[in-house]
């Protein structure tokens, strides 16, 4: 099977510019989590979704984050403005949340450089 | 608070010798500990999951441990190989409870394998 996809793999921009990042996960998993992750750090959850929608954005910093997921599908995840705090990796999984001890799946991450 | 902690921060080993990484947790309930391997670049993948009623488990060069009393996890690698140089993540989550889960990453351990 097709794995997690994330694009694009690296991102420059200068703070208080906008951002995106896609993800598509794996065909037929109904959960998508957007993970941030520092180095040396583990993932952090920024926001879960089920299906299409969010369940869990307890972690997501609203004033300058949002994301969507159309359709239960595809998703983005934006920031705008960013700042230099928030140059990280960021992590799109999937789960099947039906099927028991599930594994999250991840994709190969976007990086982001805020300069 | 739902914590898991893991040790050494970063290990070096010579190619062919064995270690073991170790994972602490204070998550409660619990429901299942997996390990994931992270690769440089790329996003971490599941090597193994254990249960409350399972003590050990195998894949490949990899032993898992748990100890569910004391809350205590260990991840063996036999005769290791340069391709594991990887950063090791212990990840616990709770049970299913409607639609949210808990699901806590532990910073990792950076093992560096050299020849």
């Amino acid at each position: 099977e097709a794995g997690v996809v994330q694009s694009p793999r690296y991102k420059i921009i200068e703070k208080k510019q906008p951002v995106a990042f896609w993800c598509n996960p794996i065909s037929g998993h109904n959960t998508l989590y957007w993970y941030r992750q520092n180095l040396g750090q583990g993932p952090e959850l920024l926001i879960r979704y089920e299906n299409e929608e969010a369940v869990d954005d307890s972690q997501l910093p609203k004033d300058r984050f949002s994301a969507e997921r159309l359709k239960g599908v595809d998703s983005t995840l934006k920031i705008q403005p960013a700042e230099l705090g928030d140059s990280a990796v960021y992590l799109c999984a999937s789960s099947l949340r039906d099927r028991y001890n599930s594994p999250l799946h991840f994709g190969n991450g976007t990086r982001l450089t805020v300069t | 608070k739902n914590q898991v902690e893991q040790s050494p921060q970063s290990l070096i080993i010579l190619e062919g010798k064995n270690c073991t990484l170790q994972c602490n947790y204070t998550v409660s309930p619990f429901s299942n500990l997996r390990w994931y391997k992270q690769d440089t670049g790329r996003g971490p993948v599941s090597l193994t999951i254990m249960t409350f009623s399972e003590n050990t488990k195998s894949n490949g060069r990899y032993t898992a441990t748990l100890d569910a009393d004391t809350k205590q996890s260990s991840l063996h690698i036999t005769a290791s190989q340069l391709s594991d140089s990887a950063s090791y993540i212990c990840v616990v989550s709770g049970p299913l409870e409607g639609s949210a889960s808990k699901i806590i990453f532990g910073s990792g351990t950076r093992l560096s394998i050299r020849p």
